[in-house]
């Protein structure tokens, strides 16, 4: 059974840093691309990022270029997000997800999400 | 990037069938044969629904299904049933700046 388990979230100041993770299980991670995906309070979803199953592909929304890293560890099946330069609103349950085939905007599995929210 | 646009809400009687629309650009909706489409109940995750404009995935009722028209797709579900009720998502690659994926604005459906 695929699953997908994001951990990291909590809360943080304004200008301060995260580090996300996704733990995957029952497929082989090495070679799946994988996506972070967002979704504000109230919100429809967002894409952040995407990262090809060897690293060497990496993609960012606008709204977090410059401030997000995405990466992976294959080794560990497991994928990450740091987070640094935190803004208002970053505030968001994260999904790690990933795709049903490589370099195409299809998530077929979902983590639950982690919420990461940003307040003084 | 901007989002696809989506009606805010539909709604529909059990039995029915309702379309929801998804319109882009021919930098996306138009440019991919990537259109998918998610469901999501409240407080969960998506689920993927129809991939590749109008592929099902494995345990997905063929009450879904997809199409496309030049920069509009559509999702239409048929026989509603009372758990049909959620919000439904569209995505495709955009090509406006570099390769990115952009989302829809989400459908309210509500099964009355």
């Amino acid at each position: 059974e695929v699953q997908l388990v994001e951990s990291g979230g909590g809360l943080v100041k304004p200008g301060g840093s995260l580090r996300l993770s996704c733990a995957a299980s029952g497929f082989t991670f090495s070679s799946s691309g994988m996506n972070w995906v967002r979704q504000a309070p109230g919100k429809g979803l967002e894409w952040v990022s995407s990262i090809s199953s060897s690293g060497n592909y990496i993609y960012y929304a606008d709204s977090v270029k410059g401030r997000f890293t995405i990466s992976r560890d294959n080794a560990k099946n497991s994928l990450y997000l740091q987070m640094n330069s935190l803004r208002a609103e970053d505030t968001a349950v994260y999904y790690c997800a990933r795709e049903k085939r490589g370099s195409s905007p299809i998530f077929d599995y979902w983590g639950q999400g982690t919420l990461v929210t940003v307040s003084s | 990037q901007s989002a696809l646009t989506q009606p805010a809400s539909v709604s529909g009687s059990p039995g029915q069938s309702i379309t929801i629309s998804c319109t882009g650009t021919s930098s996306d909706v138009g440019g991919y044969k990537y259109v998918s489409w998610y469901q999501q109940h409240p407080g969960k995750a998506p689920k993927l629904m129809i991939y590749d404009v109008r592929n099902r995935p494995s345990g997905v009722s063929n009450r879904f299904s997809g199409s496309k028209s030049g920069n509009t797709a559509s999702l239409t579900i048929s026989g509603l049933q009372a758990e049909d009720e959620a919000d439904y998502y569209c995505t495709s690659y955009t090509s406006s700046n570099i390769l990115e994926v952009v989302f829809g604005g989400g459908t309210k459906l509500t099964v009355l």
